[in-house]
């Protein structure tokens, strides 16, 4: 699976968007870019996933290069709960379900 | 609907001794996966099992072993336990093998070992 480098921290003011950035070099053509978050204490959350195309859900939008050597995760209104470390992995998709999670972004959202 | 179980939420447990984890899957899933999480870092995978079958195991050594049983739960089991075992052991369960869907994690047993 393809090595993932993301910020160490990053804050963002409730009501705001939070844009967190990955960067992705290596990723191969098969390989999907996945994001997930832990809040405190909590197990990983899925978030969303995308292949080479924009992605959007309830939750986030996925924006993917066209190079596919970085994306971009937007939470368009960032509140309090989304106070939590942010992890972008990359690996292909399907058979196995093994996450390999770098050390991610701790997002803090400040009223 | 419940989401994936895990038992006990806190242990501590003594140098050399053995632990045993436990993990209900959501209802229907069949895949189960271990993760370790030691403090200020992310989890690392240890283990696989779908059909009651091991799939996937990381860089973990053979004091670490698990099982899946017909109802899917899963067990993790740690023998001779070290300092540096002490972490948050996750448990994820997803709806089947070669299928990609979302894993979905318990909130974890917290294990110290003094």
């Amino acid at each position: 699976d393809a090595k993932t480098t993301q910020p160490t921290s990053m804050d963002c003011a409730e009501g705001r968007a939070a844009n967190l950035p990955c960067n992705h070099s290596t990723i191969s053509g098969n390989e999907y870019v996945y994001w997930y978050r832990q809040i405190h204490s909590q197990g990983p959350q899925y978030i969303i996933h995308g292949l080479k195309n924009n992605e959007t859900n309830e939750m986030a939008s996925l924006i993917i290069t066209e190079d596919r050597k970085s994306s971009t995760l937007i939470l368009p209104h960032a509140t309090l709960r989304d106070t939590a470390v942010y992890y972008c992995i990359v690996r292909v998709g399907g058979s196995n379900y093994k996450l390999t999670f770098g050390k991610g972004t701790l997002l803090t959202v400040n009223p | 609907d419940a989401g994936v179980t895990q038992s006990p939420t806190h242990l501590i447990k003594t140098r050399g001794q053995h632990v045993t984890l436990r993990c209900s899957p959501i209802s229907g899933h069949k895949s189960v996966s271990w993760y370790q999480q030691v403090l200020g870092q992310g989890p690392q995978f240890i283990f696989q099992y779908y059909e009651k079958e091991e799939r996937g195991r990381g860089n973990f050594p053979d004091r670490f072993s698990a099982r899946q049983f017909p109802n899917y739960s899963s067990e993790l089991n740690v023998n001779a336990l070290l300092l540096g075992d002490s972490a948050l052991y996750l448990c994820a369960s997803s709806l089947a093998e070669g299928i990609w869907t979302e894993a979905f994690f318990g909130q974890g047993t917290r294990l110290t070992v003094v």
